[in-house]
């Protein structure tokens, strides 16, 4: 299976800033099939990006995806404060579907 | 609007067979355009994927659980479910319901519409 490994763990940041967070795959994956997921406390998380840099409906455009291979990022281009959540990314090029292990991003 | 809804029991003892269910209201649960999805979530954890329905009755699982799930769909209700058998204390999480948007393959597919989880403890 593919494991995707997330960086960092944790983002601290201030609202106004521009946030960076990194996917790695274990193997190749296919630019088409990597999608982010954003999850707030309590809640279910969310689907802001597929296809590895399509925003879904309603995904506001300071959200962006980009990458292809091994690597892909999302990024948050200037951060509102309920931006601050947890981020998965999901690859579905190989089954079965597996999910990174999440990056918070917190309010520094 | 599309709306998912878990239900089932919140507690389950070691051994014994977890089940729950998912209503989804605003939609067709018979669209050829998607499948539906289990994803649990252990308590401060990440996402698991646990397996995947067409409204055909068509499955798929994740082999990490070892043969132990089974999704079952009824059209009629607009419902689909999940039963997951010898449970242990591993599968204490969040089970969430899911709508899945595939493209070439069952397996190309990521989660659009999510319902809110519910918890299942598995505690004696």
């Amino acid at each position: 299976e593919i494991v995707l490994t997330q960086s960092p763990g944790t983002l601290s940041l201030s609202p106004g800033e521009g946030a960076t967070l990194s996917c790695r795959a274990s193997q190749s994956v296919s630019s088409t099939y990597l999608a982010w997921y954003q999850q707030k406390p309590g809640q279910a998380p969310r689907l802001l990006i597929y296809g590895a840099s399509t925003r879904a409906t309603g995904i506001p455009d300071r959200f962006s995806g980009s990458g292809s291979g091994t690597d892909f990022t999302l990024t948050i281009s200037r951060l509102e404060p309920e931006d601050f959540a947890v981020y998965y990314c999901q690859q579905y090029d190989i089954s079965p579907l597996t999910f990174g292990g999440g990056t918070k991003v917190e309010i520094k | 609007q599309l709306q998912l809804q878990e239900s089932g029991p919140g507690l389950v003892k070691p051994s014994e067979t977890l089940s729950l269910t998912c209503t989804v209201s605003g939609g067709s649960i018979s669209s050829s355009s998607y499948y539906w999805g289990w994803i649990r979530q252990p308590p401060g954890k990440g996402l698991e994927w646990v397996g995947s329905i067409y409204y055909s009755g068509s499955t798929y699982y994740n082999p990490s659980l070892k043969s132990r799930a089974t999704i079952s769909v009824d059209t009629s209700k607009n419902q689909f479910s999940l039963n997951l058998n010898s449970v242990t204390a591993a599968d204490t999480a969040v089970y969430y319901c899911a709508r899945v948007a595939y493209s070439s393959g069952w397996f190309r597919s990521y989660f659009d519409y999510w319902g809110q989880g519910t918890l299942v403890t598995v505690s004696s």
